[in-house]
């Protein structure tokens, strides 16, 4: 069965430091999503891409993040002058219109 | 806005016994629903989905869950557990036609033997 994939599994960033996490959507899927799970806490809606713009953003999502789909294959999300608030779980997926989301299996982000 | 409520945090209970995780959702519109079921340094696996249709629905590993319009309620089952499905469980809703799945805070199976 097709899968997300994320790299890397495990990131670990001095704070103020630019950070790109990578995800593979599934091949024939349209629509990207990024999400985060700070440790003991509910996963939370980032950011939804879809035909190379941003859909729909979250508040948390402010001018620190960006994403891109630099190709036909990579979604990247880009985090600039990290803080210690970042350190999370953070969630790739990728879905056919009004179909369920597909996650991958994320990448830890600790920052020092 | 939309809500998700899971009802207990923990649930404990013997392998071979039957299971209820409960989950009550909020939506002034209407909502498409899920189970994911996240297992030790894993992602997110899709348990089982309400899009439309009849009301019950089956997933994988033996899971169904029943979506209760008037309850505002989609709650999970299993009628005899294993050991393999200690995990976390996540109920989570999303408009249709919107793009943002809301999660609700997780249920931590634990199947004891």
């Amino acid at each position: 069965e097709p899968e997300v994939t994320q790299t890397p599994s495990h990131q670990v960033t001095q704070m103020g430091q630019e950070v790109i996490l990578r995800c593979v959507p599934i091949s024939n899927h349209l629509y990207f999503y990024w999400y985060r799970q700070i440790l003991g806490q509910k996963v939370e809606f980032l950011v939804s891409f879809y035909n190379n713009e941003i859909s729909e953003k979250s508040e948390i999502f402010d001018d620190q993040f960006s994403v891109e789909r630099p190709d036909g294959s990579n979604f990247t999300l880009k985090i600039r002058s990290t803080k210690l608030e970042d350190s999370a779980m953070y969630f790739c997926a990728s879905s056919e219109r009004d179909q369920p989301q597909h996650f991958g299996d994320g990448t830890r982000l600790s920052i020092l | 806005a939309q809500s998700v409520t899971q009802l207990d945090s923990q649930v404990p209970v013997f392998e071979e016994a039957p299971v209820e995780l409960r989950c009550n959702y909020s939506s002034s519109v209407s909502v498409y629903l899920f189970w994911y079921v996240q297992y030790p340094n894993q992602g997110l696996q899709l348990l089982l989905k309400y899009l439309s249709g009849s009301t019950l629905v089956k997933g994988i590993n033996g899971f169904e869950a029943e979506f209760n319009k008037s309850q505002t309620s989609f709650h999970l089952r299993k009628p005899s557990v294993h050991i393999s499905d200690t995990a976390e469980y996540f109920c989570a809703v999303r408009v249709i036609g919107g793009f943002k799945t809301i999660f609700g805070a997780g249920t931590r199976l634990f199947v004891k033997a």
